[in-house]
């Protein structure tokens, strides 16, 4: 069992450039989520996915896409990338939507925007 | 902002002794939970604690929840080198059924 994982693991754009982040899980969990974690804060949801077929915004959507590709996999996009998207990405799977259990993390995506 | 506080923001203590990290909130939860991110890495969900729970523990990990101060806090007895980590409380806010909040965390730093 891999659990989450993530691609890339570190990646640089330019302004104005696009990229797509991939998240895949092999827990056969329902909902996955997508967080960015910035300095001296803590994780913010960008936009989750209750269930297949479906996705919801989270605190932090604005600039961000997303799509559930089936069950496994939840990617998000950046369309067009701003400084302001420098950060460290995070998927996150859980059995059910809802906040009543935990949450499992993949190891991240370190996105620099110059 | 309904984000949970965490309390110190940096902690650094000897292996063996006691580490003591609390976490602070502003509306009524459903659960609260405390996860641990070693550096450059994901986080990995150490303890839930519901509302109506007072105290719980798992293994070295003690956690309380005191709703009327809105506050909780993780206790670590006997620390190990390797519980180097950042530590971040959650919070599953009442009338928010699908998003946990989380804290900006303690970093934790546990000296041979």
């Amino acid at each position: 069992n891999a659990g989450v994982t993530q691609t890339p693991k570190f990646q640089v754009l330019k302004t104005g450039q696009s990229m797509t982040l991939q998240c895949a899980q092999d827990m056969n969990h329902n909902s996955m989520y997508w967080y960015r974690q910035d300095p001296g804060m803590g994780l913010r949801l960008i936009y989750y996915s209750a269930s297949e077929g479906t996705t919801d915004k989270g605190e932090v959507p604005n600039g961000y896409n997303v799509s559930r590709l089936n069950k496994r996999e939840f990617s998000l996009r950046l369309e067009s990338a701003a400084p302001s998207q420098t950060s460290v990405y995070f998927c996150a799977s859980s059995v059910r939507p809802g906040t009543k259990m935990s949450q499992y993390f993949g190891p991240g995506t370190r996105l620099l925007v110059l | 902002s309904q984000q949970g506080e965490e309390d110190p923001q940096a902690l650094s203590i000897q292996e063996g002794e006691n580490a003591t990290m609390n976490c602070s909130y502003k509306t009524s939860i459903n659960n609260l939970q405390w996860y641990r991110q070693n550096s450059g890495r994901g986080l990995v969900h150490l303890i839930l604690i519901r509302s109506n729970e007072r105290e719980k523990h798992s293994g070295r990990l003690r956690v309380t929840l005191d709703t009327s101060k809105k506050s909780s806090s993780l206790l670590i007895t006997a620390s190990r080198a390797a519980d180097t980590a950042s530590y971040f409380c959650a919070t599953a806010h009442s009338g928010s059924a699908r998003q946990l909040t989380f804290g900006s965390g303690t970093q934790l730093t546990v000296l041979p």
